[in-house]
């Protein structure tokens, strides 16, 4: 079956770490987004991309990096200037324009250690 | 500005109909999704509005007034399943989504 994996499922992270949140998909979709969602606000968008080799930085790319080296995959890394990181990582991808919606994958949990 | 408004929490009974309003404001209008979240999970798509009007899918139905830069999502025959968040979301653009905080259902026998 087609669809968006996000590996781990939980990941702690230690003060001062960068950690690489994983998102592969299957689908064929050109399209690929990072979202953080925190308790009681809605999912805000930190970086999407729309093509291989290129990416945009959505409204809270601060303390985030990302590559897009392949279609299917889509990294995350959590760097150490990201001061407040617990929260639930969700990506998604989309075919692209249009009335296509956009799918998601089951999400990763940082914590702080 | 950007402004997707729902409510924040709504009560229902088995078997009832419920109807979950979200009014918008935002630069641009390329349509508006509804996803269904359950607690821990990830967002799955209920429906999707560009035009004005009413769209059915079974027991669901979204509402769009874009003059009015609202919608609304109708959950008719209400299952206990059905307790979940609700997301609102607009699409600006070709691609970008602007979610709503979402509105936590919670359906009681």
């Amino acid at each position: 079956d087609g669809g968006i994996t996000q590996s781990p499922k939980y990941l702690f992270r230690k003060e001062g770490q960068n950690v690489t949140l994983s998102c592969e998909q299957n689908l064929n979709h050109d399209a690929m987004y990072w979202y953080r969602q925190d308790p009681g606000q809605g999912l805000r968008l930190i970086y999407y991309s729309q093509i291989v080799n290129d990416f945009q930085k959505g409204d809270i790319a601060e303390g985030y990096s990302v590559s897009r080296e392949k279609k299917e995959s889509f990294p995350l890394t959590v760097t150490s200037a990201q001061k407040n990181p617990t929260a639930f990582y969700l990506c998604a991808s989309s075919k692209g324009q249009g009335t296509r919606p956009q799918h998601f994958g089951d999400g990763t949990r940082l914590s702080i250690l | 500005g950007q402004n997707i408004d729902q409510p924040t929490e709504m009560t229902a009974t088995e078997g009832a109909i419920v109807q979950i309003n979200c009014t918008y404001q935002t630069s641009g209008f390329n349509g508006l999704f509804w996803y269904q979240q359950h607690a821990g999970e990830a967002p799955t798509f209920l429906s999707y509005n560009v035009l004005d009007g009413l769209e059915e899918k079974g027991r669901f139905s979204s509402f769009l007034s874009r003059s009015k830069g609202y919608s609304y999502l109708l959950l008719k025959e209400l299952q206990m399943k059905d307790s979940a968040s609700y997301l609102c979301a607009v699409r600006e653009g070709t691609d970008k989504l602007i979610f709503g905080t979402g509105t936590r259902l919670q359906v009681f026998p």
